[in-house]
């Protein structure tokens, strides 16, 4: 049972643009979500987290919203660059947990 | 500070042979993690161990699969008479503390069963 999900295998974004990645989740006890960014042969980078008790972090280029009553969080870059092409993976965790669970990816490619 | 080190970075069995893979967590940390990803799939959580303790085993199939993080050395995930269904990516992280914050990953394994 996937407990989160992102929708969208793939992602194509002009470079200069917003990149907006989506991620839905099924349970509502999970309490701290984080981004990874992952390059081929490469293992998963941490890029940004949020806690359940906010709505938006903010570093850099990225920011991450969370909507609780949809469940859904997103992942905004913005201005995207070449160098940001990579799968990115979204996680959550339970807070008397010991594990991430991870969607399965979204694969963005940002065009020059 | 060199980063969680996995070795080997590929590796190719038979059906029927063991594999071993190996992960040193970063220095400092002694919380260590397997994940595996299967093709197409995201990371799925195996084991959770602390030095010469598994605390959580919860994601780990019930046979052919175990894990250890001696005293001294590497954790070990060991994979027993490979089947073709175990090919994939495995990654280890590992943690200073309780993961809530995130931790790091390794470059991963890649194991092949032919």
């Amino acid at each position: 049972d996937q407990q989160v999900k992102q929708n969208s295998p793939s992602l194509s974004v002009q470079e200069g643009r917003i990149s907006i990645l989506n991620c839905d989740y099924t349970n509502s006890m999970f309490d701290y979500f984080l981004w990874y960014k992952k390059y081929p042969a490469e293992g998963p980078t941490f890029l940004i987290s949020i806690s359940s008790i906010k709505d938006k972090n903010e570093d850099g280029r990225f920011t991450v919203f969370l909507n609780k009553s949809a469940k859904h969080l997103s992942l905004h870059i913005v201005p995207s660059q070449p160098g940001d092409s990579a799968v990115y993976f979204c996680a959550a965790s339970l807070n008397t947990g010991n594990q991430f669970y991870f969607g399965t990816g979204t694969s963005l490619t940002v065009i020059p | 500070n060199a980063g969680v080190m996995q070795n080997p970075r590929h590796l190719v069995r038979r059906r029927g042979q063991e594999a071993r893979l190996r992960c040193s967590p970063m220095k400092g940390h002694s919380h260590v993690y397997w994940y595996r990803q299967l093709p197409e799939e995201g990371l799925k959580f195996m084991v959770y161990l602390q030095k010469e303790n598994i605390i959580d085993e919860s994601g780990m199939p019930k046979e052919r699969f175990s894990a250890e993080f001696p005293k001294e050395g590497p954790s070990i995930l060991r994979i027993q008479q490979v089947v073709r269904g175990d090919s994939a990516a495995y990654f280890c992280a590992s943690s200073a503390g309780l993961p809530h914050y995130g931790y790091t990953f390794g470059s991963g394994t890649r194991l092949t069963v032919v």
